[in-house]
């Protein structure tokens, strides 16, 4: 049963571009959350998604990033006109069900030029 | 205040140590979670607990739903074992995101 894998692993767009990150949660799993870790900086949560639903969207910053999970395909993270201070790790974690353990993939490391 | 505290946040031990991570935290939670990330930056699930005490291996993780308080312990410490521990708690309220402590940074000497 292979892990959460995310792609791109290392990820680097200049300043104004889109980068988007994607997530494929483990087999059986319905549950992916989203959090970010800036350099020095602890985890920060962004997402909490279902499939083809958003739960909870409170840490996601109001303007220029999006998520999904749509019934096909992997969780999409979405920063549109990327800023520097947007480098950081991005890490997805997905779960089977509510309140139950979430593991983590293995990040994407964005770098704004 | 952060929600979530740990201490030590840098911790040094030479092998064969018995070590010991304190996390304690304001808020109502659903469970508490111990992470484990690694140099290489990847993050490894430990124990999720909502009451008593879990083992896994050399790892116990206990928690103290009134004092609002738990421990990570690592008995006979290797060098493998060197990574940043983190605590994390489960706010649940129909959603399980997770509120993060800082981390603390293990370094096990040989």
């Amino acid at each position: 049963n292979a892990g959460v894998m995310q792609n791109p692993r290392h990820l680097v767009r200049r300043r104004g571009q889109e980068a988007r990150l994607r997530c494929s949660p483990m087999k059986g799993h319905s549950h992916v959350y989203w959090y970010r870790q800036l350099p020095e900086e602890g985890l920060k949560f962004m997402v909490y998604l279902q499939k083809e639903n958003i739960i909870d969207e409170s840490g996601m910053p109001k303007e220029r990033f999006s998520a999904e999970f749509p019934k096909e395909g992997p969780s999409i993270l979405r920063i549109q006109q990327v800023v520097r201070g947007d480098s950081a790790a991005y890490f997805c974690a997905s779960s089977r069900d509510y309140q139950e353990t979430q593991y983590f993939g293995p990040g994407t490391r964005l770098l704004v030029l | 205040k952060n929600e979530v505290e740990q201490s030590p946040q840098n911790l040094t031990a030479q092998e064969g140590e018995f070590i010991t991570i304190n996390c304690s935290y304001s808020v109502g939670i659903s469970a508490l979670h111990w992470l484990q990330q690694h140099p290489g930056g990847g993050i490894v699930s430990l124990f999720m607990l909502s009451s008593g005490k879990k083992k896994h291996g050399r790892l116990i993780a206990t928690i103290n739903i009134q004092e609002k308080h738990s421990s990570l312990h690592i008995t006979a410490s290797h060098p493998r074992d060197s990574a940043v521990y983190i605590c994390a708690v489960g706010l649940g309220g129909g959603s399980e995101k997770l509120v993060f402590g800082k981390g603390t940074k293990l370094t096990v000497n040989p």
